[in-house]
C-alpha cells in the first residue's frame, strides 16, 4: 500500500519549453502533496506544498510563476516547469500524505529533468 | 524553526559489520522523526518513524533507531549490513502530524565486501 507514482521518470527538453510532471497516489487519497527538488549529492529541498482544491504554498525563493502547481483531485498533483532553463535541471520528487495516516509522507520515485 | 544535522556525509563499512548513522535535530516543540533510504535514481522509501511511545523503533530491512530526547538525537543502527544496504540515508523531522518535513543533508552508506 501507499504507493506514489511520478510521470515521466526522465525528461530531456530544450531551453524555453515547458515540462509537466505528474504525481499520483495510487492506492490512497492525499489532500496534501509536496514537491521537492534535489541537486546531485544533496538533500531534498521543499519547493511547495500542494493542497487539493486550493492554491499551492511556495517556499521562500521558489518562483510560483515558474513552477506551476495544480492539485485538481485527491490523487493527482502536477508540477509544470515553465520556460525551462539549464539551471532548472534537477531531480524533482513528490510526496503525498495519506488522509488515513497524516503523520507520514510517501514519496514518488522522482523525475529527472535535463534542460539542454 | 526545526533543523536536522547528519554528522557523517559518508560512512564506509564492511559487509556484516554493524553500523550507526547519526542524526541530531533541533526544535522548540515536540517532533516526529523519520529515516528514509534512497537508492540511486529513485525516490525515498520510509525505513522507520518515531511518533510517540517506545523510544526504540524498529523498521524495515533490519534497521532500528532510538529517540533520545535529552540528546536530541535519532541515530539509525543495523547490527549487520549487507551490500544491498548501500544507499543514501536521510533523517527528517516534522513538528506535528502532517506538517512539512525538514531533511538532514544525508549520509551515504557504502558497504564493502
Amino acid at each position: 500500500g501507499a504507493v506514489v507514482s511520478q510521470h515521466p521518470s526522465w525528461v530531456i527538453c530544450k531551453s524555453g519549453t515547458s515540462v509537466k510532471i505528474e504525481c499520483r497516489s495510487l492506492d490512497f487519497q492525499a489532500t496534501t502533496m509536496f514537491w521537492y527538488r534535489q541537486f546531485p549529492k544533496q538533500s531534498l529541498m521543499l519547493m511547495a506544498t500542494s493542497n487539493e482544491g486550493s492554491k499551492a504554498t511556495y517556499e521562500q525563493g521558489v518562483e510560483k510563476d515558474k513552477f506551476l502547481i495544480n492539485h485538481a483531485s485527491l490523487t493527482l498533483s502536477t508540477l509544470t516547469v515553465t520556460s525551462a532553463h539549464p539551471e532548472d535541471s534537477s531531480f524533482y520528487i513528490c510526496s503525498a500524505r495519506d488522509l488515513a495516516s497524516v503523520d507520514t509522507q510517501y514519496f514518488g520515485p522522482g523525475t529527472r529533468l535535463t534542460v539542454l | 524553526a526545526q533543523s536536522v544535522t547528519q554528522l557523517d556525509s559518508q560512512v564506509p563499512v564492511f559487509e556484516e559489520a554493524p553500523v550507526e548513522l547519526r542524526c541530531n535535530y533541533s526544535s522548540s516543540v515536540s517532533v516526529y522523526l523519520f529515516w528514509y533510504v534512497q537508492y540511486p535514481n529513485q525516490g525515498l522509501q520510509l525505513l522507520l518513524k518515531y511518533l510517540s511511545g517506545s523510544t526504540l523503533v524498529k523498521g524495515i530491512n533490519g534497521f532500528e533507531a532510538e529517540f533520545n530526547k535529552s540528546q536530541t538525537s535519532f541515530h539509525l543502527r543495523k547490527p549487520s549490513v549487507h551490500i544491498s544496504d548501500t544507499a543514501e540515508y536521510f533523517c527528517a523531522v516534522s513538528e506535528g502530524a502532517g506538517n512539512m518535513l525538514t531533511f538532514g543533508g544525508g549520509t551515504r552508506l557504502m558497504v564493502k565486501p
